[in-house]
């Protein structure tokens, strides 16, 4: 059974950019079909649809997000990556790695929470 | 974007009561929308997909129903470990978007 693995620094300053990165085991990230996205939660809130990555190197951005996000793929790593540049205070969330299937997600990490500080 | 509007925002039953949430689609959705739990602290697990399939080891009390804009998540008789806030997503169209949430506990 695949799982995802978010690890990244868990304080940032505002305006710096954030870095996470997700690692994929139990299976592959060239997988076809499968799509890894970045979804995050803003504390007591619900789910916000980042976007997503093909192996390829496909990739698609919520448009909210879009000038802000890059997500980018590491195949020999069997990991992918989220960069959110000019973060706030209301970046602060719990992001999730999630793979999906026909938009669905059927695999999630445990998340990771983000918090920034001056 | 679609607008994924779920109802109620919250409630509270008995054990054994039969539990259903709703949720609604700004425009029609086909039956390309998917039902997550979410326990405390916990990351969300899909329960159903395309509205009414349910996955692998989901307890059959829990049902989807709908197409279209209306869908509905019932629970036939809440247990303890029901506990916990539902999420509607519609996988129709990019951005992917998701319900507000209802949060679920007992009576």
């Amino acid at each position: 059974q695949v799982q995802l693995q978010e690890s990244g620094p868990g304080l940032v300053k505002p305006s710096q950019t954030l870095s996470l990165t997700c690692t994929v085991s139990g299976g592959s990230i060239r997988s076809a079909g499968y799509y890894w996205n970045w979804i995050r939660q803003h504390p007591g809130k619900g789910l916000e649809w980042i976007g997503y990555i093909y192996y390829s190197g496909t990739t698609y951005y919520n448009p909210s997000l879009k000038s802000r996000v890059t997500i980018s793929v590491d195949t020999s790593k069997n990991q992918i990556s989220l960069r959110l540049a000019s973060v706030t205070a209301a970046d602060t969330a719990v992001y999730y790695c999630a793979r999906t299937l026909n938009n669905y997600a059927d695999s999630w990490g445990q998340g990771t929470l983000v918090t920034f500080s001056s | 974007d679609i607008q994924m509007t779920q109802s109620p925002s919250s409630l509270s039953a008995s054990v054994g009561d039969r539990v259903t949430i709703t949720c609604r689609a700004s425009q029609g959705i086909n039956i390309y929308l998917n039902w997550y739990q979410q326990r405390p602290g916990k990351a969300p697990n899909l329960l159903i997909c395309a509205a009414s399939i349910l996955l692998s080891g989901v307890s059959s009390r829990f049902s989807g129903s709908g197409s279209g804009t209306d869908f509905t998540l019932t629970i036939s008789s809440l247990q303890p470990e029901d506990i916990a806030t539902y999420y509607c997503q519609q996988s129709y169209s990019l951005p992917l978007t998701f319900g507000q949430g209802t949060k679920v506990d007992i009576k």
